[in-house]
């Protein structure tokens, strides 16, 4: 079973600029959730989707950050202008329900913005 | 929200020693899951366990959700087992939201 998939795995940005990040998740697997994991700190969720509906995302900073999962299958988040504090990995992770699951993350895109 | 702890926060061993790692929770949770964070990043789940106990080869894991605390030993410990390990928990009060969060992590280092 193909697990997880995100890309690119690094990416290199000026502040001010966008990036966007794509994940793919587990075959079946009905939610997805993105998390942003700065260095030396556990990951910490943004949203997620159940479905092609956002279920959560109180922790996304919505002035900058947007997302969105297109048939219920990819993902892709957005971060438009960056700033220096977006450097960080972000997680994309996937559960075949919601909630009380287990969750299987993908490699993970590590952001530097400069 | 709910109020993940872990310890100890970092751990050195030699390789073959045992350890114990804890998880301490300020909520009753319903979903709690243990992941090893290996030196390359990749967040890989240990275990899924709420409550009880399971094992898996030299990895074990006890959560007694009355009284709020999680267990993870590791047994004979390999090189191979160094990185970060996380406790993430969902707490049940949390209505809708049913967000994992994570604790601060347990960094083991195994020498060899």
């Amino acid at each position: 079973e193909a697990g997880v998939a995100q890309s690119p795995r690094y990416k290199i940005i000026e502040k001010r600029q966008s990036v966007a990040f794509w994940c793919n998740p587990i075959s079946g697997h009905a939610t997805l959730y993105w998390y942003q994991q700065i260095l030396g700190q556990g990951p910490k969720l943004l949203i997620q989707f159940q479905n092609n509906g956002v279920v959560d995302d109180s922790q996304l900073p919505k002035d900058r950050f947007s997302a969105e999962r297109l048939k219920g299958v990819d993902s892709t988040l957005k971060i438009q202008p960056a700033k220096l504090e977006d450097s960080a990995v972000y997680l994309c992770a996937s559960s075949y329900r919601w909630g009380a699951d287990t969750q299987y993350f993908g490699p993970g895109t590590r952001l530097t913005v400069l | 929200g709910i109020q993940v702890e872990q310890s100890p926060p970092d751990l050195i061993l030699q390789e073959g020693a045992n350890s114990t790692l804890r998880c301490n929770f300020s909520d009753s949770v319903n979903n709690l899951q243990w992941f090893h964070q290996n030196p390359w990043g990749q967040l890989i789940n240990l275990f899924y366990i709420p409550s009880g106990t399971k094992q898996n080869g030299r990895l074990s894991a006890t959560t007694v959700a009355t009284e709020r605390y999680s267990l993870l030993y590791i047994s004979s410990s390999q090189t191979t087992d160094s990185g970060v390990y996380f406790c993430a928990v969902a707490s049940i009060s949390s209505g809708s939201a049913r967000q994992l969060t994570f604790g601060s992590g347990t960094q083991l280092t195994v020498l060899p």
